[in-house]
Formats: structure tokens, C-alpha cells, sequence
């Protein structure tokens, strides 16, 4: 399977703490994506970070992405219970013209209050 | 914008019937992906469709099929369903003009099959 590998599966934290995820994909990306999806709805894009890029901000989210390594992690800074969702990262492969995108496995973010 | 709009948004099956979703994009986008998402097998890609041509195709059985419209609005059809077909069916569409950019959802249609 081409799915990428998500870890943690599950994290829990309280209110105002730091949450990070990591990504492991295995083949030549583009680029890489970031995208949230509360229960059972659609997917809301986060960030992407292309392949020359090694680190990347949008508000309280920071991206970082090891193309050696085929790893990126997100990082949700002062993290609020409205973060409490599944994110999920997604590959664009290299080469070709298509949208299509490789799904890892998603972590499910808990935010207590 | 209107976003990305999937009917029906639910729907209830039995085994070898057919179903057809559909999917109406951002206006001015010209790709449509449509993806599975299961609980066992995550989020699938089935097909993706631009300016009325499939661009690019999943692993998945030919019971799957899809068209696009010259409007850019797509359908997605399911023949002969089996109960392992239950799952949200999601679609997503892109301006197009750039490979593996960002894709913007719909809230998806939820299937299951009995």
C-alpha cells in the first residue's frame, strides 16, 4: 500500500498544551498537505509544504518536512478544545498531472477544557 | 464561493442495487477527486476527473465509474453494491491548472449498505 503512517494514533491533551503528529510516506512527493476533518464531515485544508521546503507557519501551526527521512510532523501550538478533530497528512506525488493525493493513516486530536 | 456541494448527503442500500452520487465543485474549478474513506482502509482515492477526461484512476473494481460534465459537476456510480461499500464517499475539487495542489472537500455522502 502506498497509505502513509501516522503516529500517534491517538493524543489527548489539556487546553493551552502543544500537539504534535508525525507522517511517514514512502514515495517521491511534490508536495505534502496537512488537513483537519471534524467527525464524520469533510476535510479542511491546513498547509502544505512543498518538497524543497524544510519548515513552514500558518498561525498556530508549524510544518516541518524531511525528505530523507519521508517524515514531516505538525505541530498545533496553545492548542484549544475547537482543535479536536482527526488530521491527516497527504502526499502529492511527483510527476504527472493529477490532484491525486496519498492519505496516512490520521491522528485523532483530543483537546480536553 | 459556494463550496464544494454532495448529494445526496445520505443514503441507505441493499446488496446488488446501484447508486449515483454527485458532486457539484467551486465554481471555476475544473478538477474533481472523488476518495472512500473507511474506518479499516482510511481515505482511498477512486478517481479524478478534468475537463471531462479521467486524469487519473485508484485501485478499485470497475464497479466504480465516474463522469464529469462539461459544468465541471461530476457523478460517481456504484453498481451491484456490496455490504464492504458502505463508507463516506468524499469529493473534492481543485482549480486544476496546477498538479497536486490544495483540494477543497465537500461534506461528503454517507453509504450504507444492508
Amino acid at each position: 500500500s502506498q497509505q502513509g503512517e501516522e503516529d500517534p494514533q491517538a493524543l489527548s491533551i489539556q487546553e493551552g498544551e502543544n500537539a504534535t503528529m508525525n507522517c511517514s510516506y514512502k514515495t517521491s512527493i511534490n508536495n505534502l498537505q496537512w488537513y483537519r476533518q471534524n467527525s464524520g464531515r469533510g476535510l479542511v485544508h491546513l498547509i502544505l509544504i512543498r518538497s524543497n521546503e524544510r519548515e513552514k507557519h500558518s498561525g498556530r501551526l508549524r510544518v516541518t518536512l524531511d525528505t530523507s527521512k519521508k517524515s514531516s510532523s505538525l505541530l498545533i501550538t496553545a492548542s484549544r478544545a475547537a482543535d479536536t478533530a482527526s488530521y491527516f497528512c497527504a502526499t502529492g506525488l511527483f510527476g504527472g498531472a493529477t490532484n491525486k493525493l496519498i492519505f496516512g493513516t490520521g491522528t485523532l486530536l483530543a483537546v480536553q477544557p | 464561493k459556494a463550496g464544494v456541494t454532495q448529494t445526496p448527503r445520505y443514503l441507505i442500500k441493499t446488496r446488488g442495487q446501484q447508486v449515483t452520487l454527485s458532486c457539484s465543485p467551486i465554481s471555476g474549478h475544473r478538477s474533481v477527486s472523488w476518495y472512500q474513506q473507511t474506518p479499516g482502509q482510511g481515505l482511498q482515492f477512486l478517481f479524478e476527473y478534468f475537463s471531462e477526461t479521467q486524469r487519473n484512476k485508484g485501485n478499485f473494481p470497475g464497479r466504480f465509474s465516474g463522469r464529469q460534465f462539461s459544468n465541471s459537476r461530476s457523478e460517481m456510480n456504484v453498481s451491484t453494491l456490496e455490504l464492504g461499500d458502505s463508507a463516506l464517499y468524499l469529493c473534492a475539487s481543485s482549480p486544476g491548472d496546477r498538479a497536486s495542489g490544495e483540494l477543497f472537500f465537500g461534506e461528503g455522502s454517507r453509504l450504507t449498505v444492508l
